[in-house]
């Protein structure tokens, strides 16, 4: 599995947009993207993947260039309620276990 | 219940104590999924199923730690002679046929604490 790198953490505050980059160097051509979210006292859950140039949900969007050697996380108009751990991870699916880094602890500021 | 669920929801040990977790997957997830987290660190993977079949158990720490799934639907993860350092969050993942790659769903987790 491909390894990631990601911020340990970021703060910012209520309303702004934040963006977590993520550099995944040796992503294989069968990698897919997935990103989760953990809020203290509950389980990863997971927001978005995707495979190349954008993804677009409910909760955030996803930026990975034309190389896909890293990826962008973005979280429009973020609250309180955002503050949680962000894990990048990239895997084709093909070996089911998920390898989660420390990811990113973002903490939202009023 | 709509998602996966754990019990118990915390767990307080002597060492030595034998403890069991239970986890109950969204009904119909074949493959179910045990992950230790220790407190500040993301989800280390333990061991898989499919259906009742254990395909992976590489993440198992020792032979203290057991997982099974008798019927393919419910998992139970013992934890035999416990040690302070099995003190921990540990998380059941289920995930079923449809869905993106890597996509699983988890419960709330179990807190261990040895003592």
């Amino acid at each position: 599995l491909a390894k990631t790198t990601q911020p340990i953490s970021m703060d910012s505050y209520e309303g702004q947009e934040v963006n977590i980059t993520c550099s995944h160097n040796n992503i294989a051509t069968n990698d897919y993207i997935t990103w989760y979210q953990q809020f203290p006292s509950q389980g990863p859950r997971f927001i978005i993947q995707g495979y190349k140039t954008k993804v677009t949900n409910e909760v955030a969007s996803l930026f990975i260039p034309a190389d896909r050697k890293s990826s962008t996380l973005s979280l429009p108009r973020v609250s309180l309620s955002d503050t949680a751990v962000y894990y990048c991870l990239v895997g084709d699916g093909g070996d089911d276990k998920i390898i989660f880094g420390k990811g990113t602890r973002l903490h939202i500021l009023p | 219940g709509a998602g996966v669920s754990q019990s118990p929801r915390y767990k307080v040990a002597k060492r030595g104590q034998d403890v069991a977790l239970r986890c109950d997957p969204i009904s119909g997830h074949v493959s179910l999924f045990w992950y230790q987290q220790a407190l500040g660190q993301g989800p280390e993977f333990l061991t898989y199923f499919q259906n009742e079949a254990q395909l992976d158990k590489s993440g198992l720490p020792s032979d203290r730690f057991f997982a099974e799934r008798p019927e393919g639907s419910v998992s139970t993860l013992k934890i035999q002679r416990t040690q302070q350092e099995d003190s921990a969050v540990y998380l059941c993942a289920s995930r079923g046929r449809t869905g993106g790659y890597n996509e699983q769903f988890f419960g709330p987790g179990t807190r261990l604490t040895v003592l």
